[in-house]
């Protein structure tokens, strides 16, 4: 199993482009989410999606959209990029099951400057 | 949800066991305990996580206060691969499977040859 994989690893754009990160699981998860991590901080929540077709805001969405396109892949899209989006994002699944106990698994993360 | 507070860094020696503390002093009865690691340049990783009782598993074990306000995750044996940021967090079951997590900045961890 390959786990969480994202594309690209990095990726430099001019403020303004436009661009979208690809996530996919092969674990059969149904939650999966989009993190950002700014250097020296925590991981913070952009959206997430609790089941296929789902999807919801997380603590920091504006300047992004996202798509549950099956059960495997949820993309990220910047549609205007901003210098303040200069960060790595990581892709995560899980499954929680009945009791809510569950773990995360994250990608490697892509790491994006925008210029 | 309920918040976390751990000590910004701390160092240990290679080879020693490390205890990294956490309180949560307003934890609810249903909060369960995680801890994440995230090594250089990678992702966060699942360590381990509790509820009431102490655990224990190939990575670490994980101590909790009888009241639950505070937890210490023990790595019983500190290596150099052991360098990472440790992220103690609180999880609640939600009826609507939208199960967030919400990372704090957590505890660096250096450890000295």
């Amino acid at each position: 199993n390959a786990g969480v994989t994202q594309t690209p690893k990095f990726q430099v754009l001019k403020t303004g482009q436009s661009m979208t990160l690809q996530c996919a699981q092969d674990m059969n998860h149904n939650s999966m989410y989009w993190y950002r991590q700014d250097p020296g901080m925590g991981l913070r929540l952009i959206y997430y999606s609790a089941s296929e077709g789902t999807t919801d805001k997380g603590e920091v969405p504006n300047g992004y959209n996202v798509s549950r396109l099956n059960k495997r892949e949820f993309s990220l899209r910047l549609e205007s990029a901003a210098p303040s989006q200069t960060s790595v994002y990581f892709c995560a699944s899980s499954d929680p099951g009945l009791a809510g106990i569950y773990e995360q698994y994250f990608g490697p993360g892509t790491r994006l400057t925008v210029t | 949800d309920a918040k976390t507070t751990q000590p910004n860094s701390m160092e240990s020696n290679e080879e020693e066991p490390v205890h990294l503390p956490c309180n949560h002093s307003t934890i609810s009865g249903t909060d369960y305990i995680h801890w994440y690691r995230q090594l250089p340049s990678q992702g966060p990783e699942y360590v381990i996580h509790g509820l009431t009782s102490n655990v224990n598993n190939r990575m670490a074990s994980l101590a909790i206060a009888e009241d639950r306000k505070s937890s210490t995750l023990i790595l019983h044996r500190a290596t150099l691969r052991d360098a990472a940021v440790y992220y103690c967090i609180l999880t609640q079951f939600s009826v609507n499977r939208d199960d967030k997590i919400i990372f704090g900045k957590g505890t660096r961890l250096h450890i000295l040859p």
